[in-house]
Order: C-alpha cells, then structure tokens, then sequence
C-alpha cells in the first residue's frame, strides 16, 4: 500500500529565508504526487502537482517542487517566505489501478510558522 | 464560481442521533471523496465515488454510509455518531477518475459528538 511521511511535524522560518519541506513516499509504480496547502480555517489548495515529464515542478505562489525517484522524495521548497506562507502543507500521492483513481493518501502535515 | 459546497460548516450533535453533512459540487466532475482529519493523523479517506451509483470504501469507513444518487451531490451519513467521530470532514471532487485535473476540496465540516 501506498503511503506518505512528512518528518517534520513543525518548521519554523525567518520571513525571507528559504524553505524546504521534506515528504517521502512508498509506491510500487510511478506515483502521483501533490502538495497541498491549509490555511487555518479554510480548505486544501492545491500548490502543484507531478505525474511525468520534468522532475521540477512550478506551483502556485512561488512553490517548486522535485521529485527524486531514487531518494523516493517530492519536496516542497519556496526562496523566500512570507508571513502569509504560514500554514498547514501537506504532501499526497496519488494511485490509478486501472479503473480509475482510488484516492489521494495524504501525509499527517508540517506546520509551518514564520517568525518575523 | 467552481466550487464544492459543505453544509453545515459547524455541527454539534449527541451521541446516536442520526446526521447527514451535504456535498455539492457545480462542476460536472465524475469523482467525489470524503475525508476526515484529525490533529497528528492528517486526512484519512472515508468513501469515494467514481460515479453515480458507484461508492467504495476508503481508509477508515466504518461507522459512515454515503450515497451518489445525483453526479453533484454525495452526502455523508452518519447513521449513530459516536464522539470518535468528532472531526473535521472535507468533501473533494475531481473531473474524471484520474488524477490530471487535481482534487478541489470544500470548506470543511467540523462536527463534534457529545
């Protein structure tokens, strides 16, 4: 079974410091990979995504991401931080059996705090 | 605006009495999911749906039925809550049974069982 670890439970930044997230995964097959982010109170939104192609992905508000099959990593990272990237991320991934997607696995989060 | 709808946001209730959190999505999209996250255990599937009338378990689906009578709609039922129950709840939809167009996910349903 497909699963996702998140080492990190809490991260805390300076603002305008680089970040890195680190998320591990377990799949057979070449996964389906995402990161979402939670802001307190609100939803999931999805940063970005990797299925294929090119190992870097770019995101939305400044996020990239690269996937590693050999490290079976897919860490998030950001340049340079802004108060308003404090919150909960979480790494998923995702598996197609052939008939169709039976869900994102999620891992259990990393908090992140910015401190000014 | 696309979006999946959860109602209520907020709902306390007792212990057996039976409850029903909404779902809906406006989007024409095939694939709809449940979740539930607790603090330290992230979001755990509960049911999913690839279409109508077409549900499956997920993770951790005992104690809740779900049904997909409609493409939009997929409610989540719970028959007898129990405080174990007490969570927040996320609805999610995607176009097709793939994973291309990404999950959207509601606002979120925090339930507690008293």
């Amino acid at each position: 079974a497909q699963s996702v670890t998140q080492p990190d439970i809490h991260i805390t930044v300076s603002e305008g410091a680089s970040l890195e997230l680190r998320c591990n995964y377990s799949y057979g097959a070449t996964p389906y990979l995402f990161w979402y982010v939670q802001s307190p109170g609100q939803g999931l939104q999805l940063l970005l995504k990797y299925f294929s192609g090119d190992t870097l992905v770019q995101g939305i508000k400044g996020f990239e991401a690269e996937f590693k099959r050999s490290q079976s990593s897919f860490n998030l990272r950001k340049p340079s931080v802004h108060w308003s990237d404090a919150a909960e991320y979480f790494c998923a991934v995702g598996e197609d059996s052939g008939g169709g997607a039976d869900g994102l696995t999620f891992g259990k989060g990393t908090h992140l705090i910015i401190q000014p | 605006e696309a979006q999946v709808t959860q109602n209520p946001r907020y709902l306390i209730t007792v212990t057996g009495k039976k409850l029903t959190v909404t779902c809906s999505q406006n989007m024409n999209h095939e694939y709809m999911s449940w979740y539930r996250q607790d603090p330290g255990l992230g979001l755990r599937q509960i049911y999913y749906s690839m279409n109508v009338e077409v549900t499956d378990k997920g993770d951790v689906p005992e104690g809740y039925k779900v049904s997909r009578k409609e493409k939009r709609n997929f409610p989540l039922i719970l028959e007898s809550p129990s405080p174990n129950q007490t969570s927040l709840y996320f609805c999610a939809s995607s176009l097709s049974g793939g994973f291309g167009s990404g999950y959207t996910f509601g606002s979120g349903t925090r339930l507690t069982v008293v």
